[in-house]
């Protein structure tokens, strides 16, 4: 299994550029997540997924929107890219359900895209 | 929403001592609070886990402790060694409904050998 793996690793955009960041999980999980990672703020939820053909907004929602057509896809669209964007992008996913053991709960996170918006 | 505070924000310690982190949570309905490690480079990784039924879990050099009435919960590493160096998170999450996962802010935690 190659868990969550991201495309890509490395992005550098300039303001007003648009870009999607694709999200691939192999472990059949329910629950989708995009979150960013910023010095000194720990991981902000930007958008998540309980399901093929859901989205829900998070924390931090705004300038960005997601897709999720297929069960092990959950895309990241920058439509009009900000410098306030430059960041540290993960996935993440879960097997899914309410309550139950840590194997229900474990969010497994893919390596990360760093993009930074000129 | 949920609200966690994390401290400290950097730790260093010598090899062979212990490191503890501290979090607080807001939320009293949050029942389930993970501990991820994130090397550099990597993405968080789970470590440890632990329920709101549950006053303390243990997995060989890691610990973790919760104290639901002030609303408190600890991460115990001893016996520190270089490879324990990372940022550390904690997290808190309430198992039913949809689960969004409410992060610290991180620790990054230096072993000096």
């Amino acid at each position: 299994n190659a868990g969550v793996t991201q495309t890509p690793k490395f992005r550098v955009l300039k303001t007003g550029q648009s870009m999607t960041l694709l999200c691939a999980q192999d472990m059949n999980h329910e629950y989708m997540y995009w979150y960013r990672q910023d010095p000194g703020m720990g991981l902000r939820l930007i958008h998540y997924s309980v399901g093929e053909g859901t989205t829900a907004k998070g924390e931090v929602p705004d300038g960005y929107n997601v897709s999720r057509l297929k069960k092990q896809n959950f895309l990241l669209g920058l439509e009009s890219a900000a410098p306030s964007q430059t960041s540290v992008y993960f996935c993440a996913s879960r097997r899914g359900g309410t309550g139950g053991p840590s194997s229900y709960n474990e969010q497994f996170f893919g390596p990360g895209t760093r993009l930074t918006v000129l | 929403g949920e609200n966690v505070e994390q401290h400290p924000s950097t730790l260093s310690v010598q090899e062979g001592d212990s490191a503890v982190i501290k979090c607080t949570y807001s939320d009293s309905a949050s029942n389930y609070f993970p501990w991820y490690k994130q090397e550099l480079g990597k993405g968080p990784q789970l470590i440890i886990d632990i329920r709101s039924n549950v006053g303390e879990k243990k997995d060989q050099r890691i610990a973790v402790t919760l104290n639901k009435t002030a609303k408190h919960f600890s991460l115990h590493i001893t016996e520190t060694q270089p490879e324990d160096s990372a940022v550390y998170f904690c997290a808190a999450l309430n198992s039913g409904g949809y689960q969004k996962v409410t992060f610290g802010t991180g620790t990054k935690l230096q072993v000096i050998p």
